[in-house]
């Protein structure tokens, strides 16, 4: 079986500070890793993805994270984040099955 | 860019009753999901769909709950009786490939059980 843990339940930060939102898996098997991002009153949105080859991807956003296999981690950079990235973020893994697995989600408030 | 749409946005229910919440995924997807998010707790996975049948179940997907493709674009998630702790914002997603190629989450709908 798969878990996800996000130990950050909020991150303040302020404009155009960088960002790392932190995200741990455990898995016995290969995982697909994710990250979701979720504007008020909208649904959840894929940001970016792990499935195989390099271990760093990046977003179109200017997000990016980096699988860490020794460290089961997948955490979530950005250099220089805006108002605008005000959002909760959800890391979340899936196996040898087509489920996602979610963690508990992290609320990024970026102040001006 | 192709959405996936819920309706209703909200629906309050009176326990006991059924409910039917409505999906219609993206046109050319293969793979159909229903998720739930608990206020305040994790997103949870239901059930996957694929080539009219259920793929996979969790263990909260009872015999209270139901799901249906009735036509070539609807996707349905029917609770036959509601309890309380139903209470959550319910998603649907598609995926034209599997959990690999990504979903497409709609914009949920927050059930409400009185």
């Amino acid at each position: 079986a798969q878990s996800v843990t996000q130990l950050d339940s909020q991150v303040p930060v302020f404009e155009e500070a960088p960002v790392e939102l932190r995200c741990n898996y455990s898995s016995s098997v290969s995982v697909y890793l994710f990250w979701y991002v979720q504007y008020p009153n909208q649904g959840l949105q894929l940001l970016l993805k792990y499935l195989s080859g390099s271990t760093l991807v990046e977003s179109i956003n200017g997000f990016e994270a980096e699988f860490n296999k020794s460290q089961t981690s997948f955490h979530l950079r950005k250099p220089s984040v805006h108002i605008s990235d005000t959002a909760e973020y959800f890391c979340a893994v899936s196996g040898h099955t087509d489920k996602l697995i979610f963690g508990t989600g992290t609320r990024l408030q970026v102040f001006p | 860019e192709p959405e996936v749409t819920q309706t209703p946005s909200h629906q309050v229910t009176q326990m006991g009753q059924e409910v039917i919440l409505r999906c219609v995924p993206i046109s050319n997807h293969l793979y159909f999901y229903w998720y739930r998010q608990i206020l305040g707790q994790k997103v949870e996975f239901l059930v996957s769909f694929y080539n009219n049948e259920i793929s996979e179940k969790s263990e909260i997907f009872d015999d209270q709950f139901s799901v249906e493709r009735p036509d070539g674009s609807n996707f349905t998630l029917k609770i036959r009786s509601t309890k309380l702790e139903d209470s959550a914002m319910y998603f649907c997603a598609s995926s034209e490939g599997g959990a690999g190629r990504g979903y497409t989450f709609g914009s949920g709908t927050r059930l409400t059980v009185v």
